[in-house]
């Protein structure tokens, strides 16, 4: 399977605190994506990066590429109640075809 | 950013019968879309691409003939289940691309299909 895999499975924090979730894939990518899914719903973009970059912000959100160790990590600071949910990261297989990975489950207790 | 709209949200149908579930592109038009299929707490995974105007590409392992794609449209994709069983109960749902340039996926808010 091309699927990447996501670390830890589950995150439980308190409301303030850093979370952070790691990203592995397999095969060599022009960029990766992060996506967030609260429980139920679909999903929510939240970050693209491509391979020259090495870190992208936005937000509260940081996230890292290291293409050398086919792996990424998204960084939430201050964490909030809000932001309990699963977190994908997604790269690309084929034109526009993304293959996402095993995902975080996050809870952030207030 | 660009609006994809999938319905029903939810749907309850009985083994045997038929289920059609949309995905529409709002406001850009998309030549491929994705359905993804995800059992509880579990990743999302692609079922198969939906060409405009083309037959749709199954990854391996899904029934063709079982989940039918039709794109007829630059905006519209539908994938219906057909002879819904109860392990066909599941959360469908589709992406797709502006095709701008930029790579970034837009999502349906996916459909809960649940097989009695």
């Amino acid at each position: 399977s091309q699927q990447g895999e996501e670390d830890p499975q589950a995150l439980s924090i308190q409301e303030g605190e850093n979370a952070t979730m790691n990203c592995s894939y397999k095969t060599s990518i022009n960029n990766l994506q992060w996506y967030r899914q609260n429980s139920g719903r679909g999903l929510v973009h939240l970050i693209l990066i491509r391979s020259n970059e090495r870190e992208k912000h936005s937000g509260r959100l940081r996230v890292t590429l290291d293409t050398s160790k086919k792996s990424s990590s998204l960084l939430i600071t201050a964490s909030r109640a809000a932001d309990t949910a699963s977190y994908f990261c997604a790269t690309p297989s084929g034109t526009y075809k993304y293959i996402f990975g095993t995902g975080t489950r996050l809870k952030v207790l207030a | 950013g660009a609006v994809v709209s999938q319905h029903p949200s939810r749907v309850i149908c009985k083994s045997g019968t038929s289920v059609k579930i949309e995905c529409r592109s709002l406001d850009f038009q998309a030549t491929t879309m994705f359905w993804y299929r995800q059992f509880p707490k579990q990743s999302l995974m692609l079922m198969a691409t939906s060409n405009e105007g083309s037959k749709a590409t199954y990854e391996q392992g899904v029934e063709k003939d079982k989940f039918l794609i039709n794109h007829a449209s630059l905006t519209l994709s539908t994938l219906t289940v057909t002879s819904a069983h109860p392990e066909d109960s599941s959360f469908y749902i589709c992406s797709a691309y502006p095709g701008t340039g930029d790579d970034e996926a837009f999502f349906g808010q996916g459909t809960r299909l649940t097989v009695v």
